[in-house]
């Protein structure tokens, strides 16, 4: 256990489908993160808050949609993936933005 | 802004020999330096550092790195490899100045231990 906990750890969705990940950190962080890493793929930054501030977002589709609703919990809503969105989606935290990063164990999605 | 590089996206050892995994990083101020392991299906785990200071780190597991700021390059080794090694491993850099501050990471080196 890292102290960052992401729930489901599997996820299978269907296209039309709406669901949402969960990430919690209880570590005092005040930034949080979400991941994408695909298969032969580098990991991609999706979305950065710092102090419930989204600071970054590097281009995702709307149809991945982050809250931040206390420094403690990161949610990234999903709605009407496509196939090509399968992946393993990773929440870290950090105490302050780009250092200290503890990342969670990931949530392994498939969009059928 | 920073870029990590990782030659070699697949590396293999057998047990008991060294572990030598290469990083070359560019930073346009002092870089923090990392290496994380991923085993399957989990998240990162970090292994070691490199803020300031001592430049030669040691991390968990018998894992060391030294930051070579000559040569721009923050090389992982470990003297004897053992099974459980295998895994993913990747190197990242973040800034240790400036506003924009993110976490860069490697394509990741796929680290194979044959009996």
């Amino acid at each position: 256990e890292t102290g960052v906990t992401q729930t489901p750890r599997h996820l299978v969705m269907g296209m039309t489908n709406k669901k949402s990940l969960k990430c919690e950190q209880h570590l005092g962080h005040n930034a949080m993160y979400w991941y994408k890493q695909s298969a032969k793929k580098p990991l991609e930054l999706m979305f950065v808050y710092s102090l419930e501030e989204r600071v970054e977002n590097n281009s995702v589709p709307s149809r991945f949609s982050p809250e931040c609703p206390n420094s403690s919990h990161l949610f990234l809503h999903l709605h009407t993936l496509q196939p090509e969105d399968s992946a393993l989606y990773l929440c870290a935290s950090s105490p302050r933005t780009g250092y200290g990063y503890t990342f969670g164990s990931g949530t392994r999605l498939t969009v059928v | 802004a920073q870029s990590v590089t990782q030659l070699g996206s697949h590396v293999s050892v057998s047990e008991g020999a060294l572990v030598l995994l290469r990083c070359n990083y560019s930073s346009s101020v002092p870089p923090y330096l990392f290496w994380y392991v991923q085993y399957p299906n989990q998240g990162l785990q970090l292994l070691l550092k490199y803020t300031t200071g001592a430049t030669l780190v040691k991390g968990i597991n018998g894992f060391e790195a030294e930051f070579k700021k000559s040569e721009t390059s923050f090389h992982l080794t470990k003297p004897s490899a053992h099974m459980s090694d295998a895994a993913e491993y990747f190197c990242a850099v973040t800034l240790s100045s400036g506003s924009a501050r993110q976490l860069t990471f490697g394509s990741g080196t796929q680290l194979t231990v044959l009996p």
